[in-house]
């Protein structure tokens, strides 16, 4: 079966700029995640969406960030205005309801705002 | 809340001696516990979870992890490691909410082997 997909892998832009990020998560799998992995600390939640509603958010930006799941297939996460911060590689897995804990994880996108 | 400390952010290993990657967790409730994987460029990979029962868990690639409620450790070991096993290894801590599973990951173990 196809794994995660993601899109754009590279992305460079200026502080201030918006970026967004695409994810096509393995089909039937209803809860998708967004992680943010900044370089040499582990994956962190930022949005689960079961279907198309979100289940936690906790740690999402909400001044910058936001992330939707329209149809309950893909998602998009934006960052606008990007901060320097923000630089990292950014994470979508999904998982299926009956595998508890079995993240499916794409490649990542990796973010540098210069 | 749940959380997870990664001893050591850098393990090197001679090819074919055994290893062991620390980790120790710490919450309130009962949990469920992972390690995942992942090689230079790609994307996380499940090793093996534990969940509940037997105490010993053996995943992919020869590895195996033993859940420690006591010490509340989750170490991962390998008998014999392969030039092929270099990579970053995360613990990963859950509360036992079947279902919705909100993984929090440590920091990394970035493992190195040696020819």
């Amino acid at each position: 079966e196809a794994g995660v997909a993601q899109s754009p892998r590279y992305k460079i832009i200026e502080k201030r700029q918006s970026v967004a990020f695409w994810c096509n998560p393995i089909s039937g799998h209803a809860t998708l995640y967004w992680y943010q992995q900044i370089l040499g600390q582990g994956p962190k939640l930022l949005i689960q969406f079961q279907n198309n509603g979100v289940v936690d958010d906790s740690q999402l930006p909400k001044d910058r960030f936001s992330a939707e799941r329209l149809k309950g297939v893909d998602s998009t996460l934006k960052i606008q205005p990007a901060k320097l911060e923000d630089s990292a590689v950014y994470l979508c897995a999904s998982r299926h309801f009956a595998n508890t804990g079995e993240l499916f994880f794409g490649e990542g996108s990796r973010l540098t705002v210069l | 809340a749940q959380s997870v400390t990664q001893l050591d952010s850098q393990v090197p290993v001679f090819e074919e001696a055994p290893v062991e990657l620390r980790c120790n967790y710490s919450s309130s409730v009962s949990v469920y516990l992972f390690w995942y994987v992942q090689y230079p460029n790609q994307g996380l990979q499940l090793l093996l979870k534990y969940l509940s029962g037997s105490t010993l868990v053996k995943g992919i690639n020869g590895f195996e992890a033993e859940f420690n409620k006591s010490q509340t450790s989750f170490h991962l070991r390998k008998p014999s490691v392969h030039i092929s096993d270099t990579a970053e290894y995360f613990c990963a801590v859950s509360r036992s909410n079947f279902g919705n599973e909100k993984l929090t990951f440590g920091t990394g173990t970035r493992l190195t082997i040696i020819p």
